[in-house]
């Protein structure tokens, strides 16, 4: 059975970096697509973007300038990081592995319990 | 910028049937789109309910149904139990890898 854990810190600075990780087991993160989704207290999903094995990445176009996410083959994580960060980006951060076939990927299959980046002074 | 659209609440009577809909702010949705339906409880990450517009993820029950009606995408929930009273998303394939969420339903059973 596949899960996944997030973790990093779960208060940050304005206008500093935010960096969480996702810790894949009972699987390898090798041939799937993974993606980060977050949800603003008592709001709705906003899908960041998503990253592949390889290292292929397709953000959000409103988020496209700070962020980045990366895979780690070796540790089977997965990142995130979002710089210059604002209050407006206190949420609840999810990973999750898509289900795709071929080259048609269809829906977010696995995911993580998130876990709540708070932006603050 | 592309904005997916859903009925901010709705409510059902147990046993009843209800249609929460799915759309785009600019165009109709259809099967190139392959709309997802997802279930969030509070507390909790969301769950698969429907995929390429009616595929039903593995262990949903068959009450869950997906479909287009007219230009949006549609999530049916026929003989509604208490237990379907959650927050329900639907997430749309907009292009060149871009996925998005609508903004959520909050279906009440009473």
């Amino acid at each position: 059975q596949v899960q996944l854990q997030e973790s990093g810190p779960g208060l940050v600075k304005p206008s500093e970096t935010l960096s969480l990780t996702c810790t894949v087991s009972g699987g390898s993160i090798t041939s799937y697509y993974w993606s980060w989704i977050r949800q603003p207290p008592g709001k709705g999903l906003e899908l960041i973007g998503y990253v592949l094995y390889s290292g292929d990445t397709n953000y959000d176009p409103s988020l496209r300038s700070r962020v980045t996410m990366a895979v780690d083959t070796s540790k089977n994580q997965i990142s995130l990081k979002l710089t210059a960060v604002t209050a407006a980006d206190t949420a609840i951060y999810y990973c999750a592995r898509w289900y795709c076939s071929g080259h048609t990927c269809y829906h977010l299959i696995h995911w993580g319990q998130g876990t709540l980046v708070t932006v603050s002074s | 910028q592309t904005v997916v659209t859903q009925e901010s609440s709705f409510s059902v009577s147990p046993g009843g049937t209800v249609t929460l809909t799915c759309g785009l702010s600019s165009g109709s949705v259809s099967n190139g789109n392959y709309p997802n339906w997802y279930q969030q409880t509070p507390g909790q990450a969301p769950r698969t309910l429907i995929y390429n517009t009616n595929i039903r993820s593995s262990g949903v029950p068959d009450r869950f149904s997906g479909s287009i009606l007219g230009n949006k995408a549609a999530l049916t929930i026929t003989g509604a139990q208490a237990d379907d009273d959650s927050d329900y998303y639907c997430l749309l394939y907009i292009n060149s890898g871009l996925w998005v969420f609508g903004g959520g339903t909050k279906l009440t059973v009473l």
